[in-house]
Order: C-alpha cells, then structure tokens, then sequence
C-alpha cells in the first residue's frame, strides 16, 4: 500500500536556527498535509498543499508541493522553544474513496534555547 | 474557532470490557473519522464515516469495533471486547470534504489493564 518517508526521524537543534525536513513517497500524491503533535495532544494541521509545485506559507512556516507529485518539504525559519513537537506528513489513502488520510511515522524537533 | 471535541480524555479499562469513545465533530462537517495512534508509533487510519454510514474502514477495524452516529453531534466508536493490544490514543477527526484538510480532536488516551 501507499507508505510516507518522513526524514530525518528526529533533529536536536538551537533556538533560532532553521530546520528543514521532508516526506516522501513511492506513490503519487494529490494532497500533502503537515501536522504537528504535542505531547498528550491530537496532531494540529500546519499546513495543506493541493497543487504539484505549491508554495505555501504560514508564519515562520514554509512547505512545498514537489512538482513530481511524490514529495513535500517543511520548513521552519528562526526556531522557538514552542516549536518542539513531532511533525507529520500526511496525504489521502486512493485506495479508499473518502480520502481517509496516511501518515508518515514523523520528525521529532526538540529545541535548545 | 470551531473545533473537535473528545470525551473522555483518559479512559481506564479491564481487558474484556466494552468501552465508548465519544467525539462531537465541528458543526458543519460531513465527514468523520476514527485514527489510532499507538504510543511512540504513528497516526493510523480506522474508519470514515459518511451520510450515516461507514465509507472505510482498516484491517485494524475488525468485528469488535463499531461507530454510530446517535444524533446530530456526537459520534462514537465502541470497542465490544477490549485486548490489551487496543490501548493507544484514539483520534476522532472530521473534514467538510473528502481528501481534504481533516481536523483532529485531542484524543482519549485509552489503557486497557
């Protein structure tokens, strides 16, 4: 079935730096959404990109749709304290018809101040 | 800002015991699902649920689960006979759309001794 390669698995960085990371799949997507997670807490969609090369913006987040259809990217620019989490990429399962979502297994940001 | 609601957050249960997952979907949504997430482990898809019926479901959403929607707002998911192996967080989520942005509640957190 359609699987999500979230990398890396986990980053450790300092406060104010910028973190990139990405998702990947053997399988085409026509939806990609970016989730995070608190501890305890249900994922909180970031962002959702619907056209192959999109370009999106939310704050001190970036994510991009990549033109094969096949992978996103998120960015954070000036990391905070607040932005530790876990990060999912997500898109719709084709296989059903109600666009019940697959998740990739996350990227774990811990953030020194 | 509408959200999705989960009662309870925290659910203790003997192994055997049936037990009720409650959500309240955001208003004006049509479509809703069940995830689980087993602890350290990622999102993964139960069931959708549309115009009164199950759309989906997974190989993990075997006979002794169920949904309902008893009324206008609330949906439910039983789990008949509890296993040990069933205690994870459960996340309700809707969307206003298939393949769509979903929108997810907190969880219940359920254990199962």
């Amino acid at each position: 079935g359609q699987q999500l390669n979230q990398s890396p698995q986990s980053m450790f960085i300092q406060e104010g730096e910028d973190v990139s990371m990405n998702c990947t799949s053997s399988s085409i997507f026509n939806t990609w959404l970016w989730y995070k997670q608190d501890p305890g807490e249900g994922p909180v969609l970031l962002i959702a990109l619907y056209k192959a090369g999109e370009l999106t913006s939310n704050g001190r987040l970036t994510a991009q749709f990549g033109i094969t259809r096949k992978d996103s990217f998120l960015n954070i620019s000036a990391s905070i304290p607040s932005d530790v989490g876990i990060y999912f990429c997500a898109g719709p399962d084709y296989g059903g018809s109600q666009g019940n979502l697959i998740f990739g297994k996350g990227t774990k940001l811990s953030v020194k101040p | 800002e509408p959200e999705v609601t989960q009662t309870p957050s925290h659910q203790v249960t003997q192994m055997g015991q049936e037990v009720i997952l409650r959500c309240v979907p955001i208003s004006n949504h049509l479509y809703f699902y069940w995830y689980r997430q087993i602890l350290g482990q990622k999102v993964e898809f139960l069931v959708s649920f549309y115009n009164n019926e199950i759309s989906e479901k997974s190989e993990i959403f075997d006979d002794q689960f169920s949904v309902e929607r008893p009324d206008g707002s609330n949906f439910t998911l039983k789990i008949r006979s509890t296993k040990l192996e069933d205690s994870a967080m459960y996340f309700c989520a809707s969307s206003d759309e298939p393949s769509a942005e979903a929108f997810f509640g907190q969880g219940t957190r359920l254990t199962v001794v």
